[in-house]
């Protein structure tokens, strides 16, 4: 198992240009996540998805859009980047026991710098 | 709503010696689990431990050990006889037990000095 992968590694922005990252599991996960990580401030919640057609809000999810069509792919699309999502993205997934939540793993990351 | 707060901003210790970081939570769940991940200088979030909220015993992996107190809401984590490989940022994280979505602290940067 390749575990969660994210594509690309480093990626330098204009203002106002469109991208996306590219997040994938291969475990079979019901739950996918992103955070974004800014210095001093640890992991915060910008979208996630409990399952293929569904997403939902987190923390942080003005200016980024996400969708889930199908359990292994949960892409982040950057609409128009500011320097303000300048950051560090991280993807992850997580499956479920039989009564709970399991444990978050996570992808690599994804530097992103918006000039 | 969920707090993790983590008050160390950073360590510094001298190889072999003991360290221990903070972490206290706040939740109006019953029923939650507590994590701790390490962030090395490579970058990759490494998961090291999820504790459930009914369960206050202490646990020991190696050269690390976690303090869990419900009656303080803490979650301490103690790396003892510190190495260099330990040189990381650890964060501390809570969920609400059938909820996926993760609260974390701001992270203590741990140095190690050989």
């Amino acid at each position: 198992n390749a575990g969660v992968t994210q594509t690309p590694k480093f990626q330098v922005l204009k203002t106002g240009q469109s991208m996306t990252l590219q997040c994938a599991q291969d475990m079979n996960h019901e739950y996918m996540s992103w955070y974004r990580q800014d210095p001093g401030m640890g992991l915060r919640l910008i979208h996630y998805s409990v399952g293929a057609g569904i997403t939902d809000q987190g923390e942080v999810p003005n200016g980024y859009n996400v969708s889930r069509s199908t359990t292994e792919d949960f892409p982040l699309r950057l609409l128009s980047a500011a320097p303000s999502q300048t950051s560090v993205y991280f993807c992850a997934s997580s499956g479920r026991t039989l009564w709970s939540t399991d444990t978050q793993y996570f992808g690599p990351g994804t530097r992103l710098t918006v000039l | 709503a969920q707090k993790v707060t983590q008050a160390q901003t950073e360590i510094s210790v001298v190889e072999k010696e003991d360290v221990t970081l903070d972490c206290v939570y706040e939740t109006r769940d019953t029923t939650y689990y507590l994590f701790w991940y390490k962030q090395p200088p490579s970058g990759e979030l490494v998961f090291l431990i999820r504790r459930n909220s009914f369960d206050e015993q202490n646990e020991i992996s190696g050269r690390y050990s976690w303090n869990f107190q419900k009656s303080t809401s803490s979650f301490n984590f103690t790396i003892t006889a510190s190495q260099v490989v330990d040189s990381a940022v650890y964060f501390c994280a809570l969920s609400a037990v059938n909820d996926y979505k993760l609260s974390f602290g701001a992270g203590t940067t741990v140095t190690v000095r050989a």
